[in-house]
């Protein structure tokens, strides 16, 4: 099992449709969430960290957590050709788990694409 | 306020050779971390430096090796490159060694290493 999981995709919706981005994780004990976007041939960008369960707004976009399950979502409402990139889940695990790092582990990220 | 920056951008050389790639962190960022991105795939941590030490080392041959200096700037060294070794290195700092809750990591452009 992969320590962070996302589907690869690509995940296509139309312009101004919501885009649902989703992530498990193994550790139970992670602590920090974080959603990067990267384009292509681009480094990754933050754009959303959550670490309370529930869920957190950011103009368009909207993470939430269930720590129970496991599982974090990114959501983006409004898509824009623009937002067509590819999202990484990134998750920083219990002290325990890094052995007392701040190493952040990465899914395999999801490429939307929004078609105008 | 600059962002993490890393030199140079692109990088070829051929297998057997050694590289060094540069990182200078956010201003009053004192941890720095370093990643792989191969193609398709999220970022994989290689190592990360607070206050000039090592925290954390990945799954990572000894070829592989960094250190930090005084002013927090960083280098990744690796020897003996290998075909394999061809990928995206993403450097990110953050302020404290956890770069979790409200201090998350942020990359660099990354350097593009091709080997010949």
């Amino acid at each position: 099992q992969k320590e962070v999981e996302q589907n690869s995709g690509p995940l296509s919706v139309p312009e101004g449709a919501i885009a649902s981005l989703n992530c498990t994780y193994s550790d139970r004990g992670s602590q920090s969430f974080f959603w990067y976007r990267q384009y292509s041939g681009k480094s990754p960008e933050l754009i959303m960290f959550i670490y309370s369960n529930g869920d957190k707004e950011d103009g368009r976009f909207t993470a939430q957590l269930n720590k129970a399950s496991q599982y974090v979502s990114l959501l983006i409402r409004d898509s824009q050709p623009s937002d067509s990139a590819t999202y990484l889940c990134a998750v920083l695990p219990s002290l325990h788990g890094s052995s007392n790092t701040g190493k952040l582990i990465f899914g395999q990220g999801t490429t939307l694409q929004v078609k105008p | 306020d600059a962002g993490v920056t890393q030199s140079p951008t692109h990088l070829i050389k051929t297998r057997g050779q050694h590289v060094t790639l540069r990182c200078s962190p956010i201003s009053g960022h004192k941890s720095v971390s370093w990643y792989q991105q191969v193609l398709g795939q999220g970022p994989q941590f290689i190592f990360q430096y607070y206050e000039k030490e090592e925290r954390g080392r990945g799954n990572f041959p000894d070829r592989f090796s960094a250190r930090q200096f005084p002013n927090y700037s960083s280098e990744l060294n690796v020897n003996a490159l290998l075909l394999g070794d061809s990928a995206l290195y993403l450097c990110a700092s953050s302020l404290a060694w956890r770069g979790g809750r409200d201090q998350p990591q942020h990359f660099g452009d990354g350097t593009r290493l091709s080997i010949l």
